[in-house]
């Protein structure tokens, strides 16, 4: 059982919006910085979203992050075939005092 | 640019130890810590813990105190876990990666894997 809840998975057809969700608690999403990570099949995770809605350079901008309160959400927009992948949130915990992680939401790409 | 490169994998039978490297370059090692996270078969990704490659102050996972150390070598820019007291569901692949903090989740670089097997 993760500490934080996102949904088993996901789906959309090339070009639609689709957003995962991850659902925390005041010690972890509600009071530090959510990232996100995007693992290819077979390959190590990759870091997409920092500091709630922050991109790292490279990552396009049909990624997006935001954050409200004790929840956290990604959005892909033009979704494109090679963004099926598994997505993972993350986030501090400050009373376990160490990192915590969503379960992943599988994404497929009909 | 920035590379983690890990030892190979490693079949070890139960109660054994393992220790995995994790070879930094293109970036000055002392500048960042060093996450490892595992993740098991068809599973998510779980946090094991965090060593500062600048003094090797360490975090380890509640669920790991006691079985897992986190060491750095900076005269060769790597990062090594060990973990003791093998059971099969530690059977995971092994990742590395560059954490820019230590009370964060934010890593930027990530190495290949390394798939440890604990079997009889």
């Amino acid at each position: 059982q993760s500490v934080l809840t996102q949904p088993p998975s996901a789906s959309g057809t090339p070009g639609q919006r689709v957003t995962i969700s991850c659902s925390g608690s005041s010690s972890n999403i509600g009071s530090n910085y959510v990232y996100w990570y995007q693992q290819l099949p077979g390959t190590a995770p990759k870091l997409l979203i920092y500091s709630n809605n922050q991109r790292p350079s490279g990552v396009p901008d049909r990624f997006s992050g935001s954050k409200s309160g004790t929840s956290a959400s990604l959005a892909i927009s033009g979704l494109r075939s090679e963004d099926e992948a598994d997505y993972y949130c993350a986030a501090w915990d400050d009373s376990l005092s160490g990192v915590v992680f969503g379960g992943g939401t599988k994404l497929t790409v009909l | 640019q920035v590379q983690l490169v890990q030892s190979g994998a490693e079949v070890k039978k139960p109660g054994a130890s393992v220790k995995v490297s994790c070879k930094a370059s293109g970036y000055t090692f002392t500048s960042y810590g060093i996450s490892w996270v595992r993740q098991a078969p068809g599973q998510g990704l779980e946090w094991m813990g965090w060593i500062s490659a600048y003094n090797g102050n360490t975090n380890y996972a509640q669920k790991l105190q006691g079985r897992v150390t986190m060491t750095t070598d900076t005269s060769t820019s790597t990062a090594y876990m060990e973990l003791r007291s093998l059971r099969s569901d530690d059977t995971a692949v092994y990742y590395c990666a560059r954490a820019v903090a230590v009370a964060g989740a934010e890593a930027d670089y990530w190495g290949q894997g390394t798939l440890v097997t604990v079997s009889s």
